[in-house]
């Protein structure tokens, strides 16, 4: 499973507060990356990193920042959670030598 | 800007049955695909990896082919079990830039006993 988890797993906030989800891997891969997935849009990219500090805007960007300080842990920030941004939320890292995608368990995000 | 598109959306067959899930791409420049299952509420585990270079992969009861000219690619499973039912997802690995990976929406199986 690549050493991949993410927290929490659950959560459920109000919309304006700010809401923090992490994605922890123990494998040192170097890309990293942030889903979400909604029904009828399959995964959209919403950013990716491809080092520490070095990270850019995929499809979905708008709304979220991201950060990523240690080789090990990615974070994406919604500064102010809209009711659009309920969705389930899926992290990924790129095995190279092969380049394969591995998935977190994802983190269901309800913004009420 | 690649788009990948999967057909059926939803496919349901008998036990035992052998079928196929067809995965299509708009740009060949790819350096790899890649075949998911995803099981409802869950995660999406990796079944099969097909490099650029390639042309087919098998893993048991699964193959998956890929004709990158043609920009398709199809997931074969062999003698269907009620197992099997879930949401099949391709994705390609796009050449170019920070290994960026886009995904088709997805074919919803169920496998009837």
């Amino acid at each position: 499973d690549a050493g991949i988890t993410q927290s929490p797993r659950h959560k459920v906030t109000e919309t304006g507060t700010p809401v923090t989800l992490r994605c922890h891997q123990t494998e040192n891969h170097r890309y990293m990356y942030w889903y979400r997935q909604d029904p009828g849009h399959g995964l959209r990219l919403i950013h990716y990193s491809y080092g520490v500090k070095d990270t850019d805007k995929g499809e979905v960007s708008d709304g979220y920042s991201v950060s990523r300080s240690k080789t090990e842990d990615f974070l994406l920030t919604l500064e102010s959670a809209t009711s659009s941004q309920t969705s389930v939320y899926f992290c990924a890292i790129l095995r190279q030598g092969g380049n394969e995608q591995f998935f977190g368990p994802g983190t269901r995000l309800t913004v009420l | 800007k690649q788009e990948v598109t999967q057909i059926p959306a939803a496919l349901s067959v008998p036990e035992g049955e052998n079928l196929v899930l067809n995965c299509s791409f708009t740009d060949s420049a790819i350096y790899n695909l890649q075949w998911f299952r995803q099981d409802p509420g869950k995660g999406l585990t990796s079944l099969l990896l097909i490099q650029s270079s390639q042309r087919e992969q098998t893993s048991g009861r699964l193959n998956a082919s890929l004709d990158k000219s043609s920009g398709r690619s199809t997931l074969y499973i062999a003698a269907s079990q009620p197992g099997d039912s879930a949401t099949y997802l391709c994705a390609v690995l796009n050449s170019g830039g920070y290994q960026k990976v886009t995904f088709g929406i997805g074919t919803k199986l169920q496998v009837i006993p």
